[in-house]
């Protein structure tokens, strides 16, 4: 059964503390998506990357970074926490073919910064 | 700017009703998503169409290009359906950096 799994399905956080959330697929997927999902505004796209070591900002990267340093594994990392990333989070990945591709999504880490 | 609108936002309907849910979008596509999440996050591709229509158990994805209009119907619906429903878009050009377009969801809940 393919999967993407998500490190931690729940984390409570202080303000200003540095976050990583962990993002791991075995479905050897190429393409591979940090999206944040809050009340009233849908999915939003953080960052992804289409191949190791290669990332691209999404619509709402200022305060994010991510890592991929092997090909299965895609980390999103919060250099200092606020309150305004307060959020679902949600890895997901796919294959090369971006216009065609099937998207496969984790579980999702639910994240609370006080 | 592609928008991607569903209606309705919010539904409530008695186990066995036919549902239908429906997308709309402005822009031409190349392929859109119909998405399920259920409570506790977690969400899975339902369907990913281009034209005509798929099927898939008690899911009927429908989708018209010309009309800019896609529907998600489920038959002999059951309270296990009771799900966020979202539909996303992926633009011949545009769309978010990724290329997809989601819309904001349809919150279903089916009652015994």
């Amino acid at each position: 059964d393919v999967k993407v799994t998500q490190s931690s399905r729940y984390l409570v956080k202080r303000t200003g503390e540095k976050v990583f959330l962990e993002c791991v697929q075995d479905m050897d997927h190429e393409n591979m998506f940090w999206y944040r999902q809050d009340p009233g505004l849908g999915l939003r796209l953080i960052y992804f990357s289409y191949d190791v070591k290669m990332k691209e900002k999404g619509d709402i990267p200022e305060g994010y970074s991510v890592s991929r340093e092997k090909k299965e594994r895609f980390s999103l990392i919060l250099e200092s926490a606020s309150t305004n990333q307060t959020s679902m989070y949600l890895c997901a990945s796919s294959r090369t073919e971006l216009n065609t591709g099937e998207l496969f999504f984790g579980e999702g880490s639910r994240l609370t910064v006080l | 700017k592609n928008e991607v609108e569903q209606s309705p936002q919010n539904l409530t309907a008695q186990e066995g009703e036919f549902i239908t849910i429906n997308c709309s979008y402005s822009v031409g596509i190349s392929a859109l998503h119909w998405l399920q999440q259920h409570p506790g996050g977690g969400i899975v591709s339902l369907f990913m169409l281009s034209s005509g229509k798929k099927k898939h158990g008690r899911l009927i994805a429908t989708i018209n290009i010309q009309e800019k209009h896609s529907s998600l119907h489920i038959t002999a619906s059951h309270p296990r359906d009771s799900a966020v429903y979202i539909c996303a878009v992926r633009p011949d050009s545009g769309g978010g950096a990724d290329g997809l377009t989601f819309g904001k969801g349809t919150h279903l809940i089916i009652q015994p």
